[in-house]
């Protein structure tokens, strides 16, 4: 159980595109799914908090017209990032709350160009 | 000072050593933490929960000091396969469910 997939698992793009990544629980259903960005040998940094029905929680320093998040159903959050650039290139990683726990997606790699 | 804090290693031990890792956190509203294994990139995946009783998972051990902040990890026997990066997790309490991640241990077992 508690199975969280995520597409694409991974995207190369041109400088300006924008790209969107979903995030799904395959066996629960979450009211709250989070997005994070991991750089090459660092941790995991949270971006948002996505809430089912509502706004999401964008934390200091990210910017939410930039990163666009959607969190329509208790099994879909999606991320879009608008305009990219080749600093936005990193690993996107989505994960879904269960209970006390959180799940992660296999992550997506995301290559600007 | 960061959150969560750890010893980014790396640690190379023999196949068979006991290794142990400890992690510092600064919150001290955090109630829940976890250990996660991050293999190169991948995503993490849950290993345990940590709990103030102390919990035990086969040859992975557990424990919170909350008087100290810090938590630990213990692997026993060692294998080539928990070669990975350690996350440290701690949740940010007052009913928040946000998990700040410290920077990782890495471990390498050796042949």
């Amino acid at each position: 159980g508690a199975v969280v997939s995520q597409h694409p698992s991974w995207v190369i793009c041109k400088s300006g595109t924008s790209v969107k990544i979903e995030c799904r629980s395959l066996d629960f259903q979450a009211t709250t799914m989070f997005w994070y960005r991991q750089f090459p040998k660092q941790s995991l940094m949270l971006m948002a908090t996505s809430n089912e029905g509502s706004k999401a929680t964008y934390e200091q320093g990210v910017e939410k017209d930039k990163f666009l998040i959607n969190h329509a159903s208790l099994t879909l959050s999606t991320l879009t990032v608008t305009s990219a650039h080749p600093e936005d290139s990193s690993f996107y990683i989505c994960s879904a709350r269960s209970r006390d726990t959180q799940y992660f997606g296999p992550g997506t790699r995301l290559t600007v160009l | 000072r960061k959150e969560v804090e750890q010893d980014p290693g790396p640690f190379n031990v023999p196949e068979g050593a006991t290794v142990a890792f400890n992690c510092t956190y600064s919150n001290s509203a955090s109630q829940s933490f976890f250990w996660y294994r991050q293999d190169c990139r991948k995503e993490p995946k849950l290993l345990m929960s940590v709990y103030s009783s102390g919990n035990e998972d086969g040859r992975f051990t557990a424990q919170l000091n909350r008087a100290s902040q810090y938590i630990s990890l213990l692997i026993r026997d060692s294998k080539l396969s928990d070669s990975a990066t350690y996350l440290c997790v701690g949740n940010l309490g007052s009913g928040t469910y946000k998990y700040i991640f410290g920077t990782g241990t890495r471990l390498k077992v050796l042949a």
